[in-house]
């Protein structure tokens, strides 16, 4: 299917445990970007990707890990979860410059540490 | 200070009535707003760019003053659907968007 996609939707672990949640894109989109959303803080990026292989730090990137091996994915990985890691997440893709500075946004997966 | 201020809300208004959010930022060099509309646990999308010189897009209309570095979202003639949290966004250098927490409106019949 044509989009932004993100798996799982919902995921319950446990603190310590490592988790992956997924992106993937079908657009072929430049940028990449994972972002969490909590009550009071709004979206805040954690990391972002410009290209294949290059990838940034945001606004909080501590404890999390990322790669970009293909454009079409970005993978974030809570290396060893924490209960503040309890969040939204939400992956988001977009052309970047030219004449679309849109962010298109995947569904989200609603991730809880325990 | 936050980035982007915006007050949470939420509205509560009539079905037909006409309202108004503004959103402050504090970074002067900011060149590129938005507003994002986010409906409930949804993914945000894009609402309207915002430029300088107003714009409009059906009921919505959005303004941006630079001078008082603030950007407004006004919405006319409100429907039920538009129920919603409105995200008031900027741009920087990076094509990274800076997110406000979020302006919630309730539309009752």
């Amino acid at each position: 299917d044509a989009g932004i996609t993100q798996s799982p939707r919902y995921k319950i672990t446990e603190t310590g445990r490592q988790v992956t949640l997924m992106c993937h894109q079908t657009w072929s989109h430049s940028y990449m970007f994972w972002y969490r959303q909590d009550l009071g803080h709004g979206l805040r990026l954690i990391y972002y990707s410009a290209a294949a292989d290059i990838t940034d730090k945001g606004e909080v990137p501590d404890g999390y890990v990322v790669s970009r091996s293909k454009t079409e994915n970005f993978p974030l990985t809570l290396e060893s979860a924490t209960r503040s890691q309890t969040s939204v997440y939400f992956c988001a893709s977009s052309d970047g410059g030219g004449s679309s500075y849109e962010q298109y946004f995947g569904p989200g997966t609603r991730l809880t540490v325990t | 200070r936050k980035e982007v201020e915006q007050d949470p809300g939420p509205f509560n208004v009539p079905e037909g009535a006409t309202v108004a959010f503004n959103c402050t930022y504090s970074n002067s060099a900011s060149q590129s707003f938005f507003w994002y509309r986010q409906d409930c646990r949804k993914e945000p999308k894009l609402l309207m760019s915002v430029y300088s010189s107003g714009n409009e897009d059906g009921r919505f209309t959005a303004q941006l003053n630079r001078a008082s570095q603030y950007i407004s979202l006004l919405i006319r003639d409100s429907k039920l659907s538009d129920s919603a949290t409105y995200l008031c966004v900027w741009m920087d250098s990076s094509y990274k968007l800076i997110f406000g927490s979020g302006t919630r409106l309730l539309v009752r019949p």
